[in-house]
């Protein structure tokens, strides 16, 4: 079945425990994207990438890492996470960044830090 | 998931009835807009995309509108369900890498 996996499904943890949200995609997608989620605002990206070895900045990038050793795998990385990076967070990957294709969504992670 | 709905606009429809809702886009470049259906606890879902070039397109029990003399996008759900009860909100992708999604509407629908 053709889908986005997401792990941990919820985290609870505290100001600046690193941590992984990890983000697999087993449609051989070249474009992949993380997304938080907050009440009252639409999903604002955080990082995408075109392609392996290939990542960029979205619109609210601080306090986030990302990398892109494989195809099909994007995780999302806090250094030191803080409260407010408490949210719903999303993977998403598509076939190319360059075509008009629909994202295909993970089931999300809820962070919570404490 | 529900506090992500807890500030959107809400469209209640009786069961049986046509639902529509709307979306105002915010690039007139953008060139590809999506709707998408969010359940509770889950990702959002593809429902269905258009390109600019088109003014309708029709699926199973959904069609969406592209007005882009207004920068406007609806979606219309034919003989409205129990399980169409969700967040819907729109996308839209233009000249870049990147999607702006909309901050969605919640359908209730009322048996």
């Amino acid at each position: 079945e053709a889908q986005v996996t997401q792990n941990p499904r919820y985290l609870i943890t505290v100001t600046g425990k690193k941590l992984t949200v990890t983000c697999s995609q087993n449609m051989n997608h070249e474009y992949m994207s993380w997304y938080r989620q907050d009440p009252g605002l639409g999903l604002r990206q955080i990082y995408y990438s075109m392609n392996v070895e290939v990542t960029d900045k979205g619109d609210v990038p601080e306090g986030y890492k990302v990398s892109r050793k494989e195809k099909r795998n994007f995780p999302l990385i806090l250094e030191s996470p803080s409260p407010n990076q408490t949210s719903l967070y999303f993977c998403a990957s598509s076939l190319s960044p360059f075509g008009n294709q629909p994202q295909h969504f993970g089931d999300g992670t809820r962070l919570s830090i404490l | 998931g529900e506090s992500v709905g807890l500030h959107l606009p809400t469209l209640s429809v009786q069961e049986g009835d046509n639902s529509i809702i709307n979306c105002a886009y915010s690039n007139s470049a953008s060139d590809y807009f999506i709707w998408y259906k969010q359940e509770s606890g889950k990702g959002p879902q593809f429902i269905i995309d258009i390109r600019s070039n088109m003014d309708k397109r029709q699926g199973q029990r959904v069609t969406v509108l592209l007005n882009k003399t207004v920068k406007h996008l609806s979606l219309q759900i034919a003989a409205t369900q129990p399980g169409d009860s969700a967040v819907y909100f729109c996308a839209e992708k233009g000249g870049t890498y990147k999607y702006i999604f909309g901050t969605g509407t919640r359908l209730k629908v009322l048996a």
